[in-house]
């Protein structure tokens, strides 16, 4: 069974600049998670997509980042302007379903952003 | 007080030892835990579940303690492939259940 999909796996940028990524969960999972791991620090959840449908956003700095999941499948996450605390690990994850059951999140390899 | 904490480490131990990592969350409504490993650069993977009754998996322990809340994780007989950070994760009803996570606790296990 394939994983998700994530890409880029680096990316370098100046302050100011834009940036986005990309997340294919694995086939079949219904929601999708993006989060942010700074060095030191544990995930943080950013969104949560139940389907194409916004489950959760609290945490996400909607001043400056955006995603969406157009089709409940694909996703994307952007920064615009970015910032040198926006530099960390952009992970995103999925599940077979709703994580109120305790469903198991399985992880893509991340993309690492730099921001200088 | 962060929802979910966890002792940094490192935890520095000999091939062979046993070693015992606590989480504590703070959300008493807080309905299923998890345990994860992250390799150095690599993405969290599941490394198990934490139900009520407590739950083995061969080397690995995990337990829940509702009263106080925390989960714990040991491990018998560790490898030095046991290296690596564990992370805890809580999902709790705020508003929609979401996950957190703990900031992870560094194992090292040396020959």
């Amino acid at each position: 069974e394939a994983g998700v999909a994530q890409s880029p796996r680096y990316k370098i940028i100046e302050k100011r600049q834009s940036v986005a990524f990309w997340c294919n969960p694995i086939s079949g999972h219904a929601t999708l998670y993006w989060y942010q791991q700074i060095l030191g620090q544990g995930p943080k959840l950013l969104i949560q997509f139940q389907n194409n449908g916004v489950v959760d956003d609290s945490q996400l700095p909607k001043d400056r980042f955006s995603a969406e999941r157009l089709k409940g499948v694909d996703s994307t996450l952007k920064i615009q302007p970015a910032k040198l605390e926006d530099s960390a690990v952009y992970l995103c994850a999925s599940s077979l379903d709703y994580p109120g059951a305790g469903e198991t999140q399985y992880f893509g390899p991340g993309t690492r952003l730099l921001v200088l | 007080r962060k929802e979910v904490e966890q002792d940094p480490g490192p935890f520095n131990v000999p091939e062979g030892a046993t070693v015992a990592f606590n989480c504590t969350y703070s959300n008493s409504a807080s309905q299923s835990f998890f345990w994860y490993r992250q390799d150095c650069r690599k993405e969290p993977k599941l490394l198990m579940s934490v139900y009520s009754s407590g739950n083995e998996d061969g080397r690995f322990t995990a337990q829940l303690n509702r009263a106080s809340q925390y989960i714990s994780l040991l491990i018998r007989d560790s490898k030095l492939s046991d290296s690596a950070t564990y992370l805890c994760a809580v999902n709790g009803n705020t508003g929609g259940f979401k996950t957190i996570f703990g900031a992870g606790t560094r194992l090292f296990v040396k020959a």
